[in-house]
């Protein structure tokens, strides 16, 4: 199975910090990765697709950058709505495998 | 809209059975698969299988092959997960996820569904 690895666990930002998360593959998946956002007893929402790609309807302020094993997810400008879990996922291969998350809080 | 909407929580004891359901609107049913993700209490989100709702077909991850059997009723456009000989580490929420791909391009999941809390308990 590929091993997703997510750092940090948590994050403490103030609203209008550039946050970043990291996720490393333990094997290439070519840009096979998506990236979501996931608040307590809602459905997760996609952000990022294709490790690049901004699903339709999100803000511009996400962006997700990288390909083979390293990937990053960037908040150019934290928001109030931002603070959340966040995870990543890789589908090159089954099994699908997740990031442990990050969860972004309020400093 | 798209909606994936999941049945209610459940509760069961060590050994039984649960079967979860999802059912969708606001698109085309078969053209589209369905994922099953479950997220444990302080765990990433884990990866279960996939159904295509077209022709029935499966693929289970090896940890659950023979435990779970994922179904779909194209008469209701809902997808079903049984997920059997229940213990105490199978407790967590349950999620239904649409992709129009089965891997690689538009693999993606686009929709979720909010979740069935499963728990299992004596």
């Amino acid at each position: 199975d590929i091993q997703m690895t997510q750092s940090p666990s948590t994050l403490s930002a103030s609203v209008g910090d550039r946050v970043t998360i990291t996720c490393r593959a333990s094997q290439t998946i070519s840009s096979w990765l998506a990236w979501y956002q996931h608040k307590p007893g809602k459905a997760p929402k996609l952000l990022i697709y294709k490790a690049s790609s901004l699903e339709s309807g999100v803000p511009s302020r996400f962006s997700g950058s990288g390909s083979g094993t390293e990937f990053t997810l960037t908040i150019s400008s934290l928001q109030p709505d931002d603070f959340a879990l966040y995870y990543c996922q890789q589908y090159n291969s089954y099994p699908w495998t997740f990031g442990q998350g990050t969860k972004v809080d309020i400093k | 809209q798209v909606q994936l909407v999941q049945s209610g929580a459940e509760v069961k004891e060590p050994g039984a059975s649960v079967k979860v359901s999802c059912k969708a609107s606001g698109y085309t049913f078969t053209g589209f698969y369905i994922h099953w993700v479950r997220q444990a209490p302080g765990q990433g989100p884990e990866w279960m299988g996939i159904i295509n709702p077209s022709i029935g077909i499966t693929t289970y991850a090896q940890k659950f092959q023979g435990r779970v059997t994922m179904t779909r009723d194209t008469s209701t456009s809902t997808v079903f997960m049984e997920l059997s000989s229940l213990r105490s580490d199978d407790t967590a929420v349950y999620y239904c996820a649409r992709t129009l791909g089965s891997g690689g391009f538009g693999s993606h999941c686009d929709y979720w569904g909010r979740g069935t809390l499963v728990t299992v308990s004596s």
